[in-house]
């Protein structure tokens, strides 16, 4: 099973600025996906990563608002732009391996002051 | 549209057996997934159903009928660290959707 680490873990942000969130994975994958959780909810989808392309975003989310970036197989970056208290949640980063079967990073608590 | 049901919350007394329901209608079926989330921590798999019928795994057992859209999580021998939320979640084409999840609180 693939061994995911994100960074930071938590952070407190003020209103207005932006946090850039880290995923990286043990080993080549070819799509990261970006969930958020917000308080007692489940898991919403994002967008999804692949690399050499273009991020694939959820009906909800925007570009402009959650850009994505993914270099390399192991590795994407998630950015919060201009932070409002509504995007205080738990963002999760996560690959598919056998049978789709997904492995999740520890999370990056997120609070929006 | 898309829509997975399971029940908000549930309570067992350790040594039982419980069953958490989950429903789903979705656009495309890859497979069914049943997560286990402890508080302050990210999800984690406990079983995959794709045929029908039931999946045995130690104490965990996933059940799962296409034709109804239905799956159960069965938890037998339940133990006070059992208690966490379930999330059911469906795959279809290469996205993952997921219930909101069933809080268990399993109490002595």
């Amino acid at each position: 099973s693939a061994v995911i680490s994100q960074k930071p873990s938590r952070d407190i942000c003020q209103r207005g600025t932006s946090l850039t969130i880290q995923c990286q994975v043990d080993s080549q994958v070819t799509m990261m996906f970006w969930y958020r959780q917000q308080p007692g909810q489940s898991l919403t989808l994002i967008a999804t990563a692949n690399q050499g392309s273009e991020a694939t975003y959820e009906s909800g989310f925007v570009i402009d608002k959650f850009p994505i970036s993914r270099p390399n197989l192991t590795f994407s970056t998630l950015t919060v732009s201009n932070m409002s208290p509504e995007d205080s949640s738990i963002y999760l980063c996560s690959v598919d391996q056998a049978e789709r079967r997904q492995y999740f990073g520890p999370g990056t608590r997120l609070l929006v002051l | 549209g898309q829509n997975i049901d399971q029940p908000t919350e549930m309570t067992a007394t350790e040594g039982a057996i419980v069953q958490i329901n989950c429903t789903y209608q979705t656009s495309g079926f890859n497979g069914l997934f049943w997560y286990q989330q402890h508080a302050g921590e990210a999800p984690t798999f406990l079983s995959y159903n794709v045929l029908d019928g039931l999946e045995e795994k130690g104490r965990f057992s996933s059940f799962l009928s296409r034709s109804k859209g239905y799956s159960y999580l069965l938890l037998k021998e339940l133990q006070m660290k059992d208690s966490a939320s379930y999330l059911c979640a469906v795959t279809g084409g290469f996205k993952t959707i997921f219930g909101a999840g069933t809080r268990l609180f399993v109490k002595a």
